[in-house]
């Protein structure tokens, strides 16, 4: 079974830009969630997709966006980027709640 | 909200055993989960404690108190390999948002 495929691995963006990043779950996963990782702040939950609907949100503002399709597959959206969003995110899909998540790969965001 | 404590570092020797701590304060929760994360990779998934008590898989070992906020992961025969961040984590009431602590780098020496 493959695992949770992210793109872009690799991104560089200039500030005020936005930014689309993409995740496909693990086949039969309806949740995906997102997370931002940086060393001073660590592993950070961003928000939480369900059968296409948002049903946990963390404290970010409202520049980080996201939606889910009918096919479980992910996009998260950052507006107008700033030098501080420059971070890891990682997707992460569960089949359940249980909160045993799989994560990709991850896409890392460079923001000069 | 959620707070969660853990070691920045710790460093062991190879076969030897190591326990990571864990202590949390948490409004709502849906378990406390581990990760191991190497460097460089995502983290990858290594136990899951929902009820009070010890849960064994392995060399790797997790242990929850939820009256007292607190969790371990025992990890035994150390291996080389074994060097990574170990991630402690605490789920919510609902849903799969995981609150994570920073992580505790653990380096095993020959």
């Amino acid at each position: 079974k493959a695992g949770v495929t992210q793109t872009p691995r690799y991104l560089i963006k200039t500030r005020g830009q936005q930014v689309t990043l993409s995740c496909s779950p693990i086949s039969g996963h309806r949740s995906v969630s997102w997370y931002q990782q940086t060393p001073g702040q660590g592993l950070q939950f961003l928000f939480e997709y369900f059968s296409e609907t948002q049903r946990n949100k963390g404290n970010f503002p409202g520049r980080f966006s996201g939606r889910q399709f009918s096919n479980s597959r992910s996009e998260m959206n950052v507006s107008t980027l700033e030098l501080g969003d420059s971070a890891l995110y990682l997707c992460a899909s569960s089949w359940d709640s249980r909160g045993e998540q799989y994560f990709g790969p991850g896409t890392r965001l460079t923001v000069t | 909200g959620q707070n969660i404590d853990q070691p920045t570092e710790m460093t062991a020797t190879e076969g030897a055993i190591v326990q990571i701590n864990c202590t949390y304060q948490t409004s709502g929760f849906n378990g406390l989960f581990w990760y191991q994360q190497h460097a460089g990779e995502a983290p990858t998934f290594l136990s899951y404690n929902v009820l009070d008590g010890l849960e064994e898989k392995g060399r790797f070992s997790s242990f929850l108190s939820r009256s007292k906020g607190y969790s371990y992961l025992l990890l035994k025969e150390l291996q080389m390999k074994d060097s990574a961040s170990y991630l402690c984590a605490v789920g919510k009431a609902a849903g799969n948002k995981l609150t994570f602590g920073g992580g505790t780098r653990v380096l095993v020496k020959p």
